[in-house]
This record gives structure tokens, C-alpha cells and sequence, in this order.
């Protein structure tokens, strides 16, 4: 069965600092991983998306590492801000015979506090 | 990038009753999909809408419950039928990028709260 699995699950960090999500996940076969930012009523928003061949993509303060070998994949954020204050979602995808599935993990709720 | 916007944005129904949600599309796309994010729990397809033809249920889910309607090729709606307290969550509308791009683009959602 597909999963994601995210940590933490909530994370409470003062402005300024940085962070890092942890995602692994056992989805076949790959296709690419994703990164969802999901403000406080609003819809996930996409950061990075990944293929297999690339282990490293920024989005200015956002830095996504995947390791496909081990199957995880990490969000890194630098200089948080208030805005960042979001759920966190790792998204990954798989692709058979053209069809591509989805798996949703649960997110990483981070809090920046002034 | 799509714009998409759904309504409406919040509800409070009571159980028995159902609930159709819109969803619009600033482009034309072929498939329209709609997900569930209960509470605390990642997002869950519920079913792809294909402008023309019937739309694809996901296992646990069934056209009785959540029939959809897909007019054209930017606009669907989804109803919740016959709700019940577990039926509350929010619900949203998301479309894939163009031809060869991996992005996918999701609505603001629909906050539905059954009493």
C-alpha cells in the first residue's frame, strides 16, 4: 500500500530561525514528490516538485532534498517569517500504464511565532 | 497557472439534507477532480470529472452519495447527499497543470460543518 509519513506533525519555531520537514514515503512505482504549502482556509499551494533525477530544488526560502534511494525527502526553510505559519504537505506521485495517483501525507502543521 | 474558485466557501447544514459545491475554472481542462480533507487527515480523492462522460469513483466512494455534474470543460459541481455529522469537512476542486507539467492546482475549498 501507497504511504506518506510526514514529521513532525506540528512544529512551533520563533521568526527568523530555520526548520526542517521530514517526509518518507512507499509509493511505486515513482513518479515524482511534491511539496504543498495549505494556508489556514485556502486550497495547498505548490512549492517544489521533484522527479527522480533530481535530489535538490529551491523556491526562494524553500529548499526540497529527495533521496530516492531511501525514500524520504526533506523541506527546508530558511529565515522563517510570519507567513509561514501554513500546513506543510508531501505529495507523492505515482505513474502506471499513464495513470497517475496521488498520495496525500498529513502534513506538518508550523507555527512562527513573533 | 489555473484560477480556480469555489462556492460556496463555508456551510453549516443540517444532517439529512445535501449540499451542491461549484467549482470554476479560468481554463478548459479536460479532468476535474475532487478531494476530501477531513479533519487533521491528508487529502482523499473522492472522484475524477470528465467533461462528457460519467465522472470515476474512487473506492469508499459512490455516485449516490457525491453525484457529479460536468456541463463543460470549466466548470463542475459536487453534491453531498443525504449528510450526516461524518460528512464535515472541507471540499475541494483541483485541475492538472498543461500537457507535460506535473503541477496541480487546487481551489480554496469548501468548509462544510453537519449538525
Amino acid at each position: 500500500k501507497n504511504q506518506v509519513e510526514q514529521s513532525p506533525q506540528s512544529l512551533i519555531i520563533l521568526e527568523g530561525k530555520n526548520c526542517t520537514l521530514q517526509c518518507n514515503y512507499t509509493v511505486s512505482p515513482f513518479s515524482n514528490l511534491r511539496w504543498y504549502k495549505q494556508d489556514t482556509g485556502r486550497g495547498p499551494v505548490s512549492l517544489t516538485i521533484m522527479t527522480f533525477s533530481e535530489n535538490t530544488k529551491s523556491n526562494g526560502r524553500y529548499t526540497a532534498t529527495l533521496d530516492a534511494d531511501t525514500k524520504q525527502s526533506s523541506l527546508h526553510i530558511t529565515a522563517s517569517q510570519l507567513s509561514d505559519s501554513a500546513s506543510y504537505i508531501c505529495v507523492v506521485s505515482a505513474t502506471n500504464f499513464g495513470n497517475e495517483k496521488l498520495t496525500f501525507g498529513t502534513g506538518t502543521r508550523l507555527t512562527i511565532i513573533p | 497557472s489555473a484560477v480556480i474558485s469555489q462556492k460556496p466557501s463555508r456551510d453549516i447544514c443540517q444532517r439529512g439534507t445535501s449540499l451542491t459545491i461549484q467549482c470554476q475554472v479560468d481554463s478548459q481542462v479536460t479532468m476535474m477532480f475532487w478531494y476530501r480533507q477531513q479533519p487533521g487527515q491528508s487529502l482523499t480523492l473522492i472522484a475524477t470529472a470528465n467533461q462528457g462522460s460519467e465522472a470515476t469513483y474512487e473506492s469508499g466512494f459512490v455516485i449516490d452519495k457525491f453525484p457529479i455534474s460536468r456541463p463543460n470543460l470549466t466548470f463542475s459541481t459536487l453534491t453531498v447527499s443525504n449528510m450526516s455529522p461524518e460528512d464535515s469537512s472541507i471540499y475541494l476542486c483541483s485541475v492538472k497543470g498543461g500537457p507535460g507539467s506535473y503541477e496541480q492546482y487546487f481551489g480554496p475549498g469548501t468548509r462544510l460543518t453537519v449538525t
